[in-house]
C-alpha cells in the first residue's frame, strides 16, 4: 500500500520538543523524507534517508523510523517553524510515490 | 542559482487540455529524477507523476492516468506535463520537484503554477 497516515495538527510550546510522525505500510521497506511548507510558499526538503538534512536546514531537525512509523522531530521548537509538514515514500509495487495528508504544526 | 520556474497555467474549462513546462537552471538537469506535484486549494501535497533521468521511466498516479503525460528535453532542461481531458478535481497549483539523492527525495522545488478548470 502507498497510504501515509499522519496526525493532521500537532502544537509545541516555544523551545520544546515535537515528534511528528508518519506511518504506512511502505515505510517498512523505505525511509520517509519529510517536506516543510508555509504559507503561500513551495515545500523545502528537511529530512531525507536514515537522517540527513540539506544543506541549510538547522540541526533541530532529525528523522527516525521504526517498523511502519517515520518520525521528524523539532528540538527545541522556534516561532519559525510553525508550518506544515508532509512525509513522503515510494510504492515500489506500483512505481508511485505517496505523500502523507500533513501535520499542520504550531508553535505555542 | 539553482531554480525550477513553472509556466503554463491558467483557467481551462472542463474536457480542455494544457501543458504545463518546467525550466531548470542551476543544476545537472540531466541527472535528476523529476516530479509533477499538486496541491488543491487548501489541501495537502499529491503526486502526480515522475519520470527518471534519462527518461527511461514514467509514472502516474491513478487519478491522472490515461490523461497526463509526463516529458522531459534534458538538451533544453526542461520538464513537461501534458494535461488532457481536464476536470474541476484536477484544479491544483502544480509543482515540479527535482530529485537527486534518490528517486523520491525532492530537493528543488519550483514556486508552482495554478490551473483551474472550471466552465
Amino acid at each position: 500500500s502507498s497510504e501515509l497516515t499522519q496526525d493532521p495538527a500537532v502544537s509545541v510550546a516555544l523551545g520544546q520538543t515535537v515528534r511528528i510522525t508518519c506511518q504506512g505500510d511502505s515505510l517498512r521497506s523505505y525511509y520517509a523524507s519529510w517536506y516543510q511548507q508555509k504559507p503561500g510558499q513551495a515545500p523545502v526538503l528537511v529530512i531525507y534517508g536514515k537522517n540527513n538534512r540539506p544543506s541549510g536546514i538547522p540541526d533541530r531537525f532529525s528523522g527516525s523510523s521504526s517498523g511502519n512509523t517515520a518520525s521528524l522531530t523539532i528540538t527545541g521548537a522556534q516561532a519559525e517553524d510553525e508550518a506544515d509538514y508532509y512525509c513522503n515514500s515510494r510504492d515500489s509495487s506500483a512505481n508511485h510515490v505517496a505523500f502523507g495528508g500533513g501535520t499542520k504544526l504550531t508553535v505555542l | 542559482e539553482v531554480q525550477l520556474v513553472e509556466s503554463g497555467g491558467g483557467l481551462v474549462q472542463p474536457g480542455g487540455s494544457l501543458r504545463l513546462s518546467c525550466a531548470a537552471s542551476g543544476f545537472t538537469f540531466s541527472s535528476y529524477w523529476m516530479h509533477w506535484v499538486r496541491q488543491a486549494p487548501g489541501k495537502g501535497l499529491v503526486w502526480v507523476s515522475h519520470i527518471y533521468s534519462d527518461g527511461s521511466s514514467t509514472g502516474y498516479a491513478d487519478s491522472v492516468k490515461g490523461r497526463f503525460t509526463i516529458s522531459r528535453d534534458n538538451a533544453n532542461n526542461t520538464l513537461h506535463l501534458q494535461m488532457n481531458s481536464l476536470r474541476a478535481e484536477d484544479t491544483a497549483v502544480y509543482y515540479c520537484a527535482a530529485a537527486a539523492y534518490s528517486y523520491y527525495y525532492m530537493d528543488v522545488w519550483g514556486k508552482g503554477t495554478t490551473v483551474t478548470v472550471s466552465s
